[in-house]
């Protein structure tokens, strides 16, 4: 059974700090990584893609990939109070570019 | 927005009832995944549709089917409801063999209650 795990939340940052997710996931031939965030009630909404160990920064988000701990985290600096939401992780299957696995997701609390 | 359109919003039907869920595809995209969200956790893959044909399958029972129409839209239908049925339907439509990193973009779900 391939699987995504997310570190448990609820988290709480204050205000302009940086907020700290991490996933890992089982499936060694994975090639692509999504982070969504969602917002109570709605749909999730795509932060970034990743596919390359490294790091992929966008604004103040950065995604950051090792293929070999297979481990991706996401990176939001400067926090805001709408940065609070769950953000989801999601894995392709395989090489099934088109069928992801989702993570729990963690929920994220930017205190002001 | 992501151009992708989910009807109805909501829904309540009672156990035992049907009930069907449409999903019209970004423009351009010729792949469809259902998925349901229970309260609480993330989305858990249903099926998938790609040019008309299934595509894929997640751990859900035959009572859970689906259609892909020519225009890439696409139906999930539930037969027999159970209260666990509850849920957030999610629709997400993406480009199939455009290569790595084929991009998921979710409509806004259906709510379906069951009582």
């Amino acid at each position: 059974q391939k699987e995504v795990e997310q570190n448990s939340g609820p988290l709480s940052v204050p205000e302009g700090a940086i907020a700290s997710l991490n996933c890992t996931y089982s499936d060694r031939v994975s090639q692509s990584f999504f982070w969504y965030r969602q917002y109570s009630g709605k749909s999730p909404e795509l932060i970034m893609s990743i596919y390359s160990n490294g790091d992929k920064e966008d604004g103040r988000f950065t995604a950051q990939l090792n293929k070999a701990s297979q481990y991706v985290s996401l990176l939001i600096r400067d926090s805001q109070p709408s940065d609070s939401a769950t953000y989801l992780c999601a894995v392709n299957e395989g090489t099934s570019y088109d069928k992801v696995i989702f993570g729990p997701g963690t929920s994220l609390s930017v205190i002001p | 927005e992501t151009g992708v359109t989910q009807s109805p919003t909501h829904l309540i039907k009672t156990r035992g009832q049907q009930v069907t869920l449409r999903c019209s595809s970004q423009s351009g995209h010729n792949t469809v995944s259902w998925y349901q969200q229970a309260l609480g956790q993330g989305p858990q893959f249903i099926f998938q549709y790609y040019r008309e044909e299934e595509n894929g399958r997640g751990n859900f029972p035959p009572r859970f089917s689906g259609l892909q129409f020519p225009n890439y839209s696409s139906e999930l239908n539930v037969n027999a409801l159970e209260l666990d049925d509850s849920a957030l339907y999610l629709c997400a439509s993406s480009l199939f063999g455009g290569g790595p990193g084929d991009t998921q973009y979710f409509g806004p779900g259906t709510r379906l209650t069951v009582l």
